[in-house]
């Protein structure tokens, strides 16, 4: 069965501090990862997308990882500001060719204070 | 215009009612989205559409049904709801239909079922 596990489920940081959040996923055949943001009651919206073959990409102050071998991604949030509060969404899809397999992380809620 | 829309924002209905969210795109994506979303929950697939044709149904009881009258367009009808199906209704679309295709949401339609 498909998973994406999504670790710590909330966190809080201090405006101005950076943070990883995690993603472990057992989704095959591994297709792409991506890392949303969804600020609370909108739709999300993607940051990243990463395919197998990609170990770092970046977007601005948010820094996506992958390791295809353990099959982990972190997300890491440099210079945090209040408007990153927000719930971060691990989406890994599967498959090849037609339609794909995509599964959604529980996402982590992040709260970024003052 | 990188923007999907949903209307309306907010929708209040009683079971007994009939109403409709719509989702609007014109970005020449082929593909689109329904997804229900609980609260702190991650947004479960309803259904797909490629190409107008509905591809995906994910057992979803037949209250919701779904339309895409044209590419740009795609309609949830809703009838006979229960006080479960209070959720966050999501569209999103994407280039093609397959999962490799990076989906852009819509901002949601926040409904209440009394």
């Amino acid at each position: 069965k498909n998973q994406v596990e999504q670790s710590p489920q909330s966190l809080i940081i201090l405006e101005g501090k950076n943070c990883t959040l995690q993603c472990n996923y057992t989704v095959s055949p591994f297709s792409n990862l991506r890392w949303y943001k969804q600020d609370t009651g909108r739709g999300p919206v993607s940051l990243t997308i990463m395919t197998f073959s990609e170990n770092t990409k970046s977007n601005g102050r948010y820094t996506a990882t992958l390791d295809a071998d353990t099959k982990q991604s972190s997300l890491h949030i440099t210079a945090s500001q209040l408007s990153d509060s927000a719930s971060y969404i691990c989406v890994v899809s599967a498959g090849s060719g037609g339609y794909q397999k995509v599964t959604f992380g529980t996402g982590t809620k992040l709260q970024v204070i003052p | 215009d990188t923007e999907v829309t949903q209307t309306p924002k907010h929708l209040v209905m009683g079971m007994t009612n009939k109403k409709s969210l719509k989702c609007e795109q014109h970005m020449g994506h082929r593909a689109m989205y329904w997804y229900k979303q609980k609260a702190k929950k991650p947004p479960e697939l309803m259904f797909v559409y490629s190409y107008e044709k509905l591809s995906i149904n994910e057992s979803v009881p037949s209250r919701f049904s779904p339309e895409c009258p044209n590419s740009s367009l795609l309609n949830l009808h809703l009838h006979a709801l229960q006080p479960e199906d209070s959720a966050l209704y999501l569209c999103a679309s994407s280039q093609g239909g397959t999962g490799n295709n990076e989906q852009f949401f819509g901002p949601g339609t926040r409904l209440t079922v009394l």
